[in-house]
């Protein structure tokens, strides 16, 4: 079955710096891999999704790019505020069938420091 | 709109005892998801209801049950708690389980198996 790892587990940076986020997958087959942010105590939120017929998808200051070649897919942070702090999940699925469902990697806890 | 709605926030439970966590949608979503969630190990799928009438096992199924009660409910029982079970879960629904539909979660249920 898939198989998702995401790095680092811990990521700080400075107010304004960028920030990157980097996930592989194992089923090449994998064909949506969307991000969600969870901040402390609340529920996973959707942020940003990409489908494996586009490379790159763009929303304000969050960016993600997939490398289906390689099984990569990383998501991108601009400009960092304090209120991007938070624990990101990276996911990947198959649409449908057995493999239907999404497979999440462990998180990356995400600090801006002001 | 509500979205996904879970009862109840928080339950403390002694070993052995049995309990039934709620989950309601009101987006006329077709899935529904239920995860456990613990330090380190990001979202893990315990089972899922593609279409109402249809319930199948995820990753972690072992010692729970689920019902799709209608298409708004889903409950997840736990017969005989152990303290493995300790966790946080989230409720989930999408539209449809094939199309690679954005998941929309719950605030969750923390609980605590003494």
């Amino acid at each position: 079955g898939e198989n998702v790892e995401q790095h680092p587990s811990t990521l700080s940076v400075q107010e304004g710096d960028s920030a990157v986020i980097k996930c592989t997958y194992s089923d090449s087959a994998s064909n949506y891999f969307p991000w969600y942010k969870q901040e402390l105590g609340k529920r996973p939120q959707l942020i940003i999704d990409i489908r494996s017929n586009v490379g790159e998808k763009k929303d304000q200051r969050i960016a993600v790019t997939l490398n289906k070649t390689a099984k990569h897919f990383s998501l991108h942070i601009t400009e960092t505020q304090p209120e991007d702090s938070a624990v990101y999940f990276c996911a990947a699925s198959l649409d449908g069938g057995s493999q239907g469902n999404l497979i999440f990697g462990k998180g990356t806890k995400l600090s801006v420091k002001p | 709109n509500a979205g996904v709605t879970q009862t109840p926030k928080f339950q403390v439970l002694k070993t052995g005892q049995s309990m039934t966590l709620q989950c309601a949608q009101d987006m006329n979503h077709n899935s529904m998801y239920w995860y456990r969630q613990d330090p380190g190990m990001g979202l893990r799928l315990i089972y899922y209801s593609a279409s109402e009438g249809t319930t199948d096992k995820g990753e972690v199924p072992n010692g729970y049950n689920v019902s799709r009660l209608n298409k708004r409910e889903f409950s997840l029982r736990l017969e005989s708690a152990a303290p493995s079970q300790t966790s946080v879960y989230f409720c989930a629904s999408s539209e449809h389980w094939v199309g690679n539909q954005p998941q929309h979660f719950g605030d969750g249920t923390r609980l605590s198996i003494l």
